[in-house]
């Protein structure tokens, strides 16, 4: 079945400094969202990709979806601690089927 | 707009009983899609509804069910617990199918003794 990694399982970062997380799907992907959850919290969603190449941003935060639809990041300027949390991406290979979450980033950050 | 509710937020069964959870997703959306969350497994695909009829399902044994009402309501059985149950369950809608966008309720945490 359709599997969805993603790596760095965990990522402690200086306050400050900028890091990636990647997301890597064993088919192809119609489209693939971003999700963060809180501590405690519960997932909320921060973006969807749908186009090959395709490359958002939202302030300090940057997603990219690869050119062959398998695979999308995500990059985060300057952290701060308003960063701290577990990053999903999530993806579907086609329209109406389920959405394969991965396994999550834990980012936790150095003040 | 209220967000998707769930309750009981937290509930604790013994072994061998069943547990009826609940979801009720944002006015006007169709899907209704159940995740279990554990810290090993991540967020695990239980099934998904969409005008009360079951979409899509994931890989977990028969003693997991869920059904979707006319207003979108929906709700998740699990019969004969285990102590591998012990989870927090998140429902989440969203206005189309399960793969777009979705709004996650806070979710019920299931502990199983």
């Amino acid at each position: 079945g359709q599997q969805v990694m993603q790596i760095p399982q965990y990522q402690h970062v200086q306050e400050g400094e900028d890091f990636t997380t990647y997301c890597n799907s064993s088919t192809t992907l119609s489209n693939i969202q971003w999700y963060k959850q809180r501590p405690g919290g519960h997932p909320v969603f921060l973006i969807q990709l749908v186009k090959s190449g395709e490359v958002k941003k939202q302030k300090r935060l940057t997603f990219q979806f690869g050119e062959a639809k398998k695979n999308s990041s995500l990059h985060i300027t300057a952290t701060q601690t308003t960063d701290v949390g577990t990053y999903f991406c999530a993806g579907s290979k086609a329209a109406g089927n389920k959405l394969t979450f991965g396994g999550g980033t834990r980012v936790l950050v150095k003040p | 707009k209220a967000g998707v509710t769930q309750t009981p937020r937290y509930l604790i069964k013994t072994r061998g009983q069943q547990v009826t959870l609940s979801c009720s997703p944002i006015s006007g959306h169709r899907s209704v899609s159940w995740y279990q969350q554990t810290p090993g497994q991540g967020l695990q695909f239980l099934f998904e509804y969409f005008s009360e009829t079951q979409r899509n399902k994931g890989n977990f044994p028969g003693r997991f069910s869920g059904r979707q009402f006319s207003n979108s309501r929906s709700e998740m059985n699990v019969s004969t617990l285990e102590l591998g149950d012990s989870a927090l369950y998140l429902c989440a809608s969203s206005l189309y199918t399960g793969e777009s966008e979705q709004y996650f309720g806070p979710g019920t945490r299931l502990t199983v003794t």
